[in-house]
């Protein structure tokens, strides 16, 4: 099992760009969950999805916007790119009635 | 509202010293708590949890204690590795589960 890819790697946006970042799972886990990670800040919780077809805002939910229209998937879309969202985004899933979160390695986005 | 407060890093140790590094929460109900670490590069992983009042997680040598008295998760380790060195973060869910919150998290450099 490849547990949860994120795809890209890393990315550098301009200003006003938009951009999907993927995210993949083939553990079938129903709860899928996006973080962004800021320095000295932990992690903030942006998104989450109990189960195909339904989201959920968390913390940090403006200028982002996610789907959830299969089990394994959960992309995050950012529509209007700015600087403010140069962080590194992480997505996690989980099975209903247990606690443990699978992480996925990561992306980082530099928005300029 | 939910919260969690870690002491801040960074924490630079002798290998074989011990370990302490505090969090503290805030909880409207009953929430379980756990222990992440991230090495460079890569995602969060489990390190380890609890699920109620006095329970001990433990895992790789690290122990938690789940003291409701004092809303407190503290991580120990009597012995710590060159191998140990990472980010540690400390987080709860409460209620449905659905949403987890997370300190801010603490850098660990084990020295030799």
């Amino acid at each position: 099992n490849a547990g949860v890819t994120q795809t890209p790697k890393f990315r550098i946006l301009k200003i006003g760009q938009s951009m999907t970042l993927q995210c993949t799972q083939d553990m079938n886990h129903n709860y899928m969950y996006w973080y962004r990670q800021d320095p000295g800040m932990g992690l903030k919780l942006i998104y989450y999805s109990v189960g195909a077809g339904i989201t959920d805002k968390g913390e940090v939910p403006n200028g982002y916007n996610v789907s959830r229209s299969t089990t394994e998937d959960f992309p995050l879309r950012l529509e209007l790119a700015a600087p403010s969202q140069t962080s590194v985004y992480f997505c996690a899933s989980r099975r209903t009635a247990y606690n443990e979160q699978f992480f996925g390695p990561g992306t980082r986005l530099t928005v300029l | 509202g939910n919260s969690v407060t870690q002491m801040e890093g960074p924490v630079t140790l002798s290998e074989e010293a011990f370990l302490t590094i505090n969090c503290t929460y805030t909880a409207t109900g009953y929430p379980s708590l756990f222990w992440y670490v991230q090495y460079p590069g890569e995602g969060l992983q489990l390190l380890l949890k609890a699920t109620k009042a006095d329970d001990k997680g433990s895992n790789k040598g690290f122990e938690a204690t789940y003291r409701k008295e004092t809303t407190s998760f503290h991580l120990e380790k009597g012995s710590v590795q060159v191998s140990d060195s990472a980010v540690y973060f400390c987080a709860l869910s409460e209620g449905t589960g659905n949403q987890f919150y997370f300190g801010t998290g603490t850098s660990l450099t084990v020295i030799p």
